[in-house]
């Protein structure tokens, strides 16, 4: 059973154009993360929410807008795709917010042409 | 604000060269220091965490260990399958949750 899964796994797209990432968790964790890999493989926090609620909103542009239906699930909803969108995203999920590890799923490669 | 440089950026070993990973941090009140395997086109995989200095961790020929500014992951005997990017990440105590991650280092083992 795959424990952190997102889709779509690849995604191309053309500039200007909407897309959504979704993710599912289930492992039961309270607290689910989005990330952002660089083509340096750079990976920086973008979003965490902890029970549907959002606890952490890095300095993301506004065309980037999660949703947390349920603590199982944390979808990532992209407007206006930009060149520079492009990337890999990873969801990510953990027990306890201030002490565990995460555990990531396989990631989104995101290419805006 | 959270920092951490890994080094080196890329290490080169043969099959059995037994050799060492660096992480350097600056973090308010660390509340672990994790270390993951990243395999191309795949999540990072996490390995161990870490909550103070002097503490070990070990998993087949890996070891981390911690200090108060730096973790060390060493590799013992090192087999081709442990060829992977090694991401440092650590949680501070007013982070919320999140990991900032280091840039990684990318290990290249020969037979």
């Amino acid at each position: 059973d795959t424990a952190v899964s997102q889709t779509p796994k690849y995604l191309v797209t053309q500039m200007g154009n909407d897309k959504s990432i979704k993710c599912e968790q289930n492992l039961g964790h309270d607290t689910m993360y989005w990330y952002k890999q660089d083509s340096k493989k750079f990976l920086k926090i973008m979003f965490s929410y902890n029970n549907k609620e959002l606890i952490i909103n890095e300095t993301v542009p506004n065309r980037f807008s999660p949703k947390s239906p349920d603590k199982a699930h944390l979808n990532l909803h992209i407007n206006s795709l930009e060149l520079g969108d492009s990337a890999v995203y990873f969801c990510a999920s953990s027990q306890d917010s201030m002490t565990m590890g995460a555990f990531f799923g396989q990631g989104t490669r995101l290419t805006v042409v | 604000e959270d920092q951490v440089t890994q080094s080196p950026e890329a290490l080169r070993l043969q099959e059995g060269e037994s050799s060492s990973l660096n992480c350097s941090y600056t973090v308010s009140g660390l509340r672990g220091l994790f270390w993951y395997r990243q395999d191309p086109g795949k999540g990072p995989e996490f390995l161990f965490t870490l909550y103070s200095a002097g503490e070990e961790k070990e998993k087949e020929r890996l070891k981390a260990t911690l200090t108060k500014k730096e973790s060390f992951l060493h590799i013992t005997a090192p087999k081709p399958e442990d060829s992977a990017t090694y991401l440092c990440a650590v949680r501070g105590g007013t982070s919320y949750g999140k990991l900032t991650f280091g840039q990684g280092t990318i290990l290249t083992v020969h037979p």
